[in-house]
Parts: structure tokens; C-alpha cells; sequence
């Protein structure tokens, strides 16, 4: 069984600041880990997703994510907040077969001015 | 590329009617997923369609639940006689290559 554990339901920093957003992995297969963004009464959006290549990955909107097998994480970092990246975010795992994907309970980002 | 679509919106309904949702997704993609999403809580899987056939459900897919996809085009999903622990936003996604899942903006289900 596959599952993902997100550090913090929520989570605040000042306009310009690190985000770090932590997320730990459980999978009895080599994953494929992704994470999302949902904005309010919106759909998810995929940020970044890790499929066993380079394990720093690059995604939209300037985050970026490291793979980190010897500690089962998926960090989600951006080095500068800006108030538009205050939302919810979802770190997911799949086993790689068909791809259903089991997300984490979220954390939301709150970005002070 | 018009995105996955999901009709409706928003749905208010009163316990023990029957509820039906649409989703349309990019027209190319042959997987698409149902997930609910509780508040608070992330999306979780309820079923899998690749093209019109139903590869897997879900135990959280009662009996009163069902879906298709006809044709391997647009999806729906019919949940009979609503109880309000169906309360939910009810999300579709697709996708080509089963790695990148493309979400809809989901349907609000409210049971009163």
C-alpha cells in the first residue's frame, strides 16, 4: 500500500520568504510522487512530478521539489513567497501502474504581506 | 485543449434522491478518474476507466454508486438515494499516459 504523511496542515510565511512544504512517502514500489495545487472551489493543479529521473524537479510558478529516497521525501520548496501562492497543497503518490494516485490531507500555505 | 469540464457545478439535493454527474475530459485522453474530496481532507480515488471499460473501484464506491463512460468519451457518475455523508466535492480527472492526471474543477455536492 502506498500513502503520503504531510508535515503541517498549515503553514505561513512572509511575502518573499522560503517556502518549504514537507511530505514523507510510504511505498512498497519505486514511486512516482507529484504535488498539486488547489485553489478555492477549484480543481487541482499539478505543480511538479518525480518519475524516476533526475531527482531535483523543476515544476511551475518557480517551485521545485527534491527526491530523497534514504528519507522517504518529497520536499516542496520555493525561495521566494509571493501572495499569489497562498492556497492548498497536496502531496501524491502513485505505484506506477495504472496511476491512481493516493494524496496527502494537504497543507495549507498562507503568505503574509 | 479545452480542459476536463464537469457538469454540474454545484448540486443541493435532498436525502434519498438520486444525484448524476458529468465530466468531459480532454478529448484525446483515454483514463479518467473519479475522486472525492471531504473537507479537509485530500481527493480520494473512486474508480478507473481506460477508454469505456472500468478497470477498478474503490470500497469507498457503495452499491449506490455507479459509473460510465459509454463510447470512452464523457463520464458519469450516479449516486442513488443521497445520504448526507455523500456530501462532497466530486472531482474528475484525465489523462494520455496515466502519469499526468488533469483535474476538473469539480462538482459540489451538498445533501440536506
Amino acid at each position: 500500500a502506498q500513502s503520503v504523511t504531510q508535515l503541517g496542515s498549515h503553514v505561513s510565511v512572509s511575502e518573499g520568504a522560503l517556502v518549504l512544504l514537507r511530505c514523507n512517502y510510504s511505498s512498497s514500489v519505486p514511486p512516482y510522487l507529484f504535488w498539486y495545487v488547489q485553489y478555492p472551489n477549484q480543481g487541482l493543479q499539478l505543480l511538479l512530478k518525480y518519475t524516476s529521473a533526475a531527482t531535483l524537479v523543476k515544476g511551475i510558478n518557480g517551485f521545485e521539489a527534491e527526491f530523497k529516497k534514504s528519507e522517504t521525501s518529497f520536499h516542496l520548496t520555493k525561495p521566494s513567497a509571493h501572495m499569489s501562492d497562498a492556497a492548498e497543497y497536496f502531496c501524491a503518490v502513485s505505484d506506477g501502474g495504472y496511476q491512481k494516485v493516493t494524496f496527502g490531507t494537504g497543507t495549507k500555505l498562507q503568505v503574509i504581506p | 485543449d479545452t480542459g476536463v469540464s464537469q457538469d454540474p457545478r454545484h448540486k443541493i439535493t435532498k436525502r434519498g434522491q438520486n444525484v448524476t454527474f458529468r465530466c468531459d475530459p480532454i478529448s484525446e485522453h483515454n483514463r479518467l478518474y473519479w475522486y472525492r474530496q471531504t473537507l479537509g481532507q485530500g481527493p480520494e480515488f473512486l474508480t478507473y476507466f481506460q477508454n469505456e471499460a472500468q478497470l477498478e473501484k474503490s470500497r469507498l464506491l457503495s452499491d449506490r454508486f455507479s459509473a460510465e463512460r459509454p463510447k470512452g468519451s464523457f463520464s458519469t457518475l450516479e449516486i442513488q438515494r443521497t445520504e448526507q455523508g455523500d456530501s462532497a466535492m466530486y472531482l474528475c480527472a484525465s489523462s494520455l499516459d496515466g502519469y499526468e492526471q488533469y483535474f476538473g474543477p469539480g462538482t459540489r455536492l451538498t445533501v440536506t
